[in-house]
């Protein structure tokens, strides 16, 4: 079973559109749970990190449900830069990170 | 904003030739950590790197593979007798503590013919 699976999509959305993602992780001693974006033949940059509670950057909302070991994250008012792929990454004990596949998103003019 | 810095930026060998990657973590960062990327793959955990040592290996870091810090700022990525398949994009991340969010270089393209 893999550690970390995402939807690979492809995602193909209008300009100003809602979309989310969603990532399950295997390992129920996860610690720390982070979204990267990856443009195509880049290194990964940190999007944000996932909180317990929920957290909000601007149009990113990110959310983690532990009991169910699942990740989301929702992207309002979807812009022509959001177009990327967008990485479920997963911190177990240690200092050990695990990547998902990656969802590619594309917004559309 | 400081910075993860790795060279080359795209390295061709020949197959069986030895390479070596190199990455200079940003300063005050304590865990160093190598991936890799096949085109068109997911990003792959190799090693990371914490006290003068190896805390975790993949198993796709076997002995084909081994990784340093000579002068405490370099850390480097070597991998004997090259094989083909290990071609790909090869990413050096730091972190001030284990769980905190990588910031990666913009990798290596090692190509190897």
């Amino acid at each position: 079973r893999k550690e970390v699976e995402q939807d690979p999509g492809p995602f193909n959305v209008p300009e100003g559109a809602t979309v989310a993602f969603n990532c399950t992780y295997s390992n129920s001693a996860s610690q720390s749970f982070f979204w990267y974006r990856q443009d195509c033949r880049k290194e990964p940059k940190l999007l944000m990190s996932v909180y317990s509670s929920g957290n909000e950057d601007g149009r990113f909302t990110a959310q983690l449900n532990r009991a169910s070991q699942y990740i989301s994250l929702l992207i309002r008012d979807s812009k022509l830069s959001d177009s990327a792929t967008y990485l479920c990454v997963v911190n177990v004990a240690g200092n050990q990170f695990y990547f998902g596949t990656g969802t590619s998103l594309t917004v559309i003019p | 904003e400081p910075e993860v810095t790795q060279t080359p930026s795209h390295q061709v060998t020949q197959m069986g030739q030895e390479v070596i990657l190199r990455c200079v973590p940003i300063s005050n960062h304590l865990y160093f950590y190598w991936y890799r990327q096949i085109l068109g793959q997911k990003v792959e955990f190799l090693v990371s790197f914490y006290n003068n040592e190896i805390s975790e290996k993949s198993e796709i870091f076997d002995d084909q593979f081994s990784v340093e810090r000579p002068d405490g700022s370099n850390f480097t990525l070597k991998i004997r007798s090259t094989k083909l398949e290990d071609s790909a994009m090869y990413f050096c991340a730091s972190t001030a503590t284990g769980a905190q969010p990588q910031h990666f270089g913009d990798g290596t393209r090692l190509s190897i013919l």
